[in-house]
């Protein structure tokens, strides 16, 4: 139980343009859900909190408008990068909390992108 | 002060032999806590959790905590190199912040 997915699981795309990932809690609905960041070697950096049908919750220094975030339905959220350059290469996380459930977030295989 | 401070390691034992992570926490209102394995080039996967002071258990591994010193720690059994990995530790954050707090977690190579 508690199956979480993304998709792409890796893309790759040019300078400039905008690429969208999808995640998707397969047996289970997500009131919440949250996306993070991690670049080699580094921990874990929450971007940002995505509830049902509201606005998401962006950490400090997390610019909304180049990272969009969609959650639509309980079981899909979308974080758009938009006009993605190099720096925004890395690893990106999706997590997932059970609707009605405890703090605990089950993770989804991560989407590495890369900027070319 | 970071809020969840975990020492980066490596950590290194020999197979067979029991692993001890440690955990700090600053948020004495935190109540929820976890541990999460992460394997090179992979996401994080839930290992445990645990709300109360004391142990718990889960085949080879044993979840400790202390809310009164703010520690959590995680006790690997009978060690294989498959444990080979990076643990995090997360915590909830109080005051309705609905999010985990990170630790940077540590790297435990068990070896042969």
């Amino acid at each position: 139980g508690a199956v979480v997915s993304q998709h792409p699981s890796r893309v790759i795309c040019k300078s400039g343009t905008s690429v969208k990932i999808e995640c998707r809690s397969l047996d289970f609905q997500a009131t919440t859900m949250f996306w993070y960041r991690q670049f080699p070697k580094q921990s874990l950096m929450l971007m940002a909190t995505s509830n049902e049908g509201s606005k998401a919750t962006y950490e400090q220094g997390v610019e909304k408008d180049k990272f969009l975030i969609n959650h639509a339905s309980l079981t899909l959220s979308t974080l758009t990068v938009t006009s993605a350059h190099p720096e925004d290469s890395s690893f990106y996380i999706c997590s997932a909390k059970v609707r009605g459930g405890t703090d605990t977030q089950y993770f989804g295989p991560g989407t590495r992108l890369t900027v070319l | 002060q970071k809020e969840v401070e975990q020492n980066s390691g490596p950590l290194s034992v020999p197979e067979g032999a029991i692993a001890s992570l440690n955990c700090t926490y600053s948020d004495r209102g935190s109540q929820s806590f976890f541990w999460y394995r992460q394997y090179s080039g992979k996401s994080p996967e839930l290992i445990m959790s645990i709300y109360s002071n004391g142990d718990k258990e889960d085949g080879r591994f044993t979840a400790q905590l202390n809310k009164a010193s703010q520690y959590v720690s995680l006790l690997i059994r009978d060690s294989q190199p498959s444990d080979s990995a990076t643990y995090l530790c997360a915590v909830n954050k109080s005051g309705g912040y609905n999010k985990l707090i990170f630790g940077a977690g540590t790297r435990l190579a068990v070896h042969p």
